[in-house]
C-alpha cells in the first residue's frame, strides 16, 4: 500500500462547477500538506499548504486537512477552464521531513 | 518563471547510451532534488543534494547518479539506458533540506523530455 493514495482520474466537471480533489494517507507523522497544480507539460508549482489540522482559503481555493481520518482535500469554487490541470497532493513530516507525492488528479473543466 | 533552469530541454538517444541532464537551482537555493515522470508512474522522487552532500534517495537505479557540484548546479546522469527510461525529468530547488513552512517549498524547473529509442 501506497503512503500516499489519489484517484487519477480524470476528473471532468462543467465551468462554474465546484470541484472536490481528495488524497488519503496512512503515516501519522504527516503534519505539513501541501497540493501542486501541474499544467500539461510543465514543472508542478506549489498552491497551498496546510500545517496540521484545519482549513485554508485562498481566493476560490480551500484546502482541508482531517488528521483524524488521514484525508485531505482541495476544493476549488467557480471552476474555470484554466484551472485544467493535473493536481497533485504531497506532505512531509516525521524523521525526516521528506515530500512523499500523490499520483496526481487530471481535473478537465469543461466550457 | 521558476528560476529553476534544466538544459537540454529535449534529448533523444538510443538504448544502451549514457547521458546528462544539467539543473541550475534559483539563486539562493541550497537543495536540489530530482524527479522522474511517466504517464504510468506519476512523480518519482529520485534524489536530494543538500549543499553539494547527498541528503536523501528515493527510487533511483544504480544506472543512475547525481551529483551536485559546489557552484551548487546539478547533474544527473543516466546510463545503459533502456526504453522504459523515457520520461520527463524535473529537477527543483528549496532554500532549506526539508519543507516545514511556506518558506522552503520546492521550486520546479521546465523539465528535459528524454526519449530512448
Amino acid at each position: 500500500q501506497k503512503e500516499v493514495e489519489q484517484d487519477p482520474g480524470p476528473l471532468s466537471v462543467p465551468e462554474g462547477a465546484i470541484v472536490s480533489l481528495n488524497c488519503t494517507y496512512s503515516n501519522s507523522a504527516f503534519q505539513y500538506f501541501m497540493w501542486y497544480r501541474q499544467y500539461s507539460r510543465k514543472g508542478p508549482e506549489l498552491l497551498m499548504y496546510t500545517y496540521s489540522s484545519g482549513n485554508k482559503e485562498d481566493g476560490r481555493f480551500t484546502a482541508q486537512v482531517d488528521k483524524s481520518s488521514k484525508y485531505i482535500s482541495l476544493f476549488i469554487r467557480d471552476s474555470q477552464p484554466s484551472d485544467s490541470a493535473t493536481y497533485l497532493c504531497a506532505m512531509s513530516g516525521g524523521s525526516n521531513y521528506q515530500l512523499i507525492w500523490g499520483a496526481g488528479t487530471k481535473l478537465i473543466i469543461k466550457p | 518563471d521558476s528560476g529553476v533552469t534544466q538544459t537540454p530541454k529535449h534529448l533523444i538517444t538510443a538504448t544502451g547510451q549514457r547521458v546528462t541532464l544539467r539543473c541550475s537551482p534559483r539563486s539562493g537555493d541550497l537543495s536540489v532534488y530530482w524527479y522522474q515522470q511517466s504517464l504510468d508512474q506519476g512523480l518519482q522522487f529520485l534524489i536530494q543534494y543538500y549543499n553539494g552532500e547527498e541528503r536523501a534517495k528515493g527510487n533511483i537505479l544504480e544506472r543512475f547518479s547525481a551529483q551536485q557540484f559546489p557552484d551548487l548546479h546539478s547533474e544527473l546522469n543516466l546510463s545503459s539506458l533502456e526504453l522504459g527510461d523515457s520520461a520527463l525529468y524535473f529537477c527543483a530547488s528549496s532554500v532549506g533540506p526539508f519543507f516545514t513552512s511556506g518558506d522552503n517549498e520546492q521550486f520546479f524547473g521546465p523539465g528535459t523530455r528524454l526519449t530512448v529509442l
